[in-house]
């Protein structure tokens, strides 16, 4: 079974500074994708960004963007430029390819100080 | 419509009863997945649809659980003789097409409390 892993439980990052985020992931597929999504307090899942497996070219989406080791089975999403916005919390996931259904980690929550 | 829709935000049973919970997917989205968020917020996937096929029911438990997709008609998760431990976050996403690439969009969640 696919597992996903966040170790860290909480971070927190000085505003208008970058900070990285932990993912590794386990899984025996070749194809798969790779999601980081944010839970803001309101509960709202949010897709930040999303990376295809056979893709070796990280994803980036404005600020946010990730470093996708897939031989190390690893993911993990850096926030640059940090805004008191960002403060959530982080969750990875995984999908299988035609799977769909979302395996997701334990969370970091995000702290933001100004 | 444009957003997933959940409905109630808010339930509250008392142990052995029964919670019924609704989600309208958005128009056109053929995918519907049904994901439990517990308090200390893992997420647990239970099952999903495609159009009223139940399409992976992996995650659901035996017992208890049942889930359906009517054709013009919203999809419900209904929990027959609530448990203390069924307290959490019911969370409804819905996709436009098999295949993960296709984005999940979430609805905004029915708390259900059982006391």
């Amino acid at each position: 079974a696919q597992t996903v892993t966040q170790s860290q439980p909480e971070m927190s990052v000085q505003e208008a500074e970058t900070v990285t985020l932990s993912c590794t992931y386990d899984t025996s597929e070749s194809d798969y994708y790779l999601f980081w999504y944010k839970q803001p307090p309101s509960r709202q899942m949010i897709l930040v960004i999303r990376q295809e497996a056979y893709k070796q070219q990280n994803a980036t989406e404005n600020r946010f963007s990730v470093n996708f080791q897939k031989a190390a089975k690893s993911f993990s999403l850096k926030i640059s430029d940090s805004q008191l916005g960002d403060a959530a919390m982080y969750f990875c996931a995984y999908a299988m390819e035609y799977g769909n259904k979302l395996v997701f980690g334990a969370g970091t929550i995000l702290r933001v100080k100004s | 419509g444009e957003e997933v829709a959940q409905t109630p935000k808010h339930l509250v049973r008392g142990e052995g009863q029964k919670a019924k919970l609704y989600c309208a997917p958005i128009k056109g989205h053929s995918y519907v997945f049904w994901y439990q968020q517990v308090l200390k917020n893992e997420f647990k996937f239970l099952i999903s649809f495609q159009n009223e096929n139940v399409f992976d029911e992996t995650g659901m438990p035996k017992e208890r659980f049942s889930a359906k997709c009517l054709p013009n008609s919203p999809c419900s998760l209904e929990i027959q003789a609530t448990k203390l431990e069924d307290s959490a976050v019911y969370f409804c996403a819905s996709s436009p097409a098999r295949g993960s690439y296709n984005e999940q969009f979430f609805g905004p969640g029915t708390r259900l409390t059982v006391l």
